[in-house]
């Protein structure tokens, strides 16, 4: 079965960076784009990019621009996100997403979350 | 901040029917699909209704979407204890060249 496995939680200080890797299983890696999405506490779900694992090509959210790399390493079927400098206000849980087909946009395989604690 | 408008809240006994609205624009739902997500509390999101109104496999059919113009809703029928959770809309913006979630719904099963 599909699975999305995350790494674990983060704890950064503001103006670090982060990066939560997603490791991915059951399917061909390359055949699937990845998506992530941040929820911060007690607030909705914010969509931040994509990125074509088969040609490595990203699209970013405007907000993102800049501060976000969505990478991935075939080899072992991982993608990851990188978000530079921090802020308190990226205090999040970070999740990957498994698009169906195409580009976007139903997310039909979720990670578990990587929560990403910003603080002084 | 969501171009996305839900209500924050709805509810409902067990066995009756709720409705869960989303309002977008010409640039989102009125030119794209909507997507739902349910959110189980402290859990990853989950893909309910996709292209407006497919239910992916194992989603029971209580669960319906629809859309008409630059406004989605989401009916859940027959309503369950295990159905109390956050519930999101989506669709892709093309002025923003972006995904865009709705606000989220709570629903509460009284």
């Amino acid at each position: 079965q599909v699975q999305l496995v995350q790494s674990g939680a983060e704890v950064k200080t503001p103006g670090a960076s982060v990066k939560v890797s997603c490791k991915a299983s059951g399917y061909t890696f390359t055949d699937n784009y990845i998506h992530w999405v941040r929820q911060a506490p007690g607030q909705g779900l914010e969509w931040m990019g994509w990125m074509n694992p088969d040609s490595g090509g990203t699209r970013y959210a405007q907000e993102f621009q800049g501060r976000v790399t969505m990478t991935r390493d075939t080899s072992i079927s991982t993608a990851y996100m990188e978000l530079s400098r921090l802020r308190s206000d990226d205090t999040a849980v970070y999740y990957c997403a498994r698009v169906g087909a195409g580009a976007c946009c139903h997310f039909g395989n979720w990670g578990q979350g990587t929560l990403v604690t910003v603080s002084s | 901040q969501s171009v996305l408008t839900q209500p924050p809240s709805a509810s409902g006994t067990p066995g009756q029917r709720v409705t869960i609205s989303c309002s977008g624009s010409s640039s989102n739902i009125g030119s794209n699909t909507v997507n739902w997500y349910q959110q189980l509390p402290g859990t990853a999101p989950k893909l309910l209704i996709y292209n407006n109104n497919q239910r992916p496999s194992g989603v029971p059919d209580r669960f319906s979407g629809s859309k008409s113009g630059a406004s989605a809703s989401l009916a859940i029928s027959g309503l369950q204890s295990e159905d109390e959770a956050d519930y999101y809309c989506a669709a892709w913006d093309d002025s923003l060249n972006g995904y865009v979630f709705g606000t989220g719904t709570k629903v509460t099963v009284l």
